[in-house]
């Protein structure tokens, strides 16, 4: 159990353009999201927290206008990154915290989308 | 500023030994944590957490905590080529948030 889906798994798109990424709990309900990026051989870094139904809250130094988090069911968020720039390529990856299993605060994470913006 | 602190390695072992990965925190407030496996292009995949004082054993992994030195560590007993990875460690208070650490990588030689 406990799975979490990203799509799409890699994107390439020219800087300007605005690439959206899913994040599915697939087999339990989430009452939270987290969204990372992860640089070649650097740690996680935690971009937002997203809540079920109410606005992302975001990390200091991440840009809420440019990077846009919806968590509009149980199952689902999504991330905007609106134009793009070469700096944003990245691997984003989301993760979920299963509702009512909050005692111990794990959470799952997706598979990843790999950003390049050229 | 909460933090978790791993050894950035690369931790060698040879195949059939044990790897022991160690972990400090700061935050007192911490009450669960977290050993997480993420292989080189890939996201962190859950191998372990512990809330309790002292050792808590799943397969060829043990989590160990000392609450008292805001230790954990992760024993891989047998370690085996495909162990080779980043493992991360990783912190929760009882509110939202969870620190994690670098990660530490780990070389298991054939």
């Amino acid at each position: 159990g406990a799975v979490v889906s990203q799509h799409p798994s890699w994107v390439i798109c020219k800087s300007g353009t605005s690439v959206k990424i899913e994040c599915r709990s697939l087999d339990f309900q989430a009452t939270t999201m987290f969204w990372y990026r992860q640089f070649p051989k650097q740690s996680l870094m935690l971009m937002a927290t997203s809540n079920e139904g109410s606005k992302a809250t975001y990390e200091q130094g991440v840009e809420k206008d440019k990077f846009l988090i919806n968590h509009a069911s149980l199952t689902l968020s999504t991330l905007t990154v609106t134009s793009a720039h070469p700096e944003d390529s990245s691997f984003y990856i989301c993760s979920a915290r299963a509702y009512l299993v909050v005692k111990y605060n794990e959470q799952f994470f997706g598979p990843g989308t790999r950003l390049t913006v050229l | 500023q909460k933090e978790v602190e791993q050894n950035s390695g690369p931790l060698s072992v040879p195949e059939g030994a044990i790897a022991s990965l160690n972990c400090t925190y700061s935050d007192r407030g911490s009450q669960s944590f977290f050993w997480y496996r993420q292989y080189s292009g890939k996201s962190p995949e859950l191998i372990m957490f512990i809330y309790s004082n002292g050792d808590k054993e799943d397969g060829r992994f043990t989590a160990q905590l000392n609450k008292a030195s805001q230790y954990v560590s992760l024993l891989i007993r047998d370690s085996q080529p495909s162990d080779s990875a980043t493992y991360l460690c990783a912190a929760a208070t009882g509110g939202f948030k969870t620190i994690f650490g670098a990660g530490t990588r780990l070389f298991v030689k054939a």
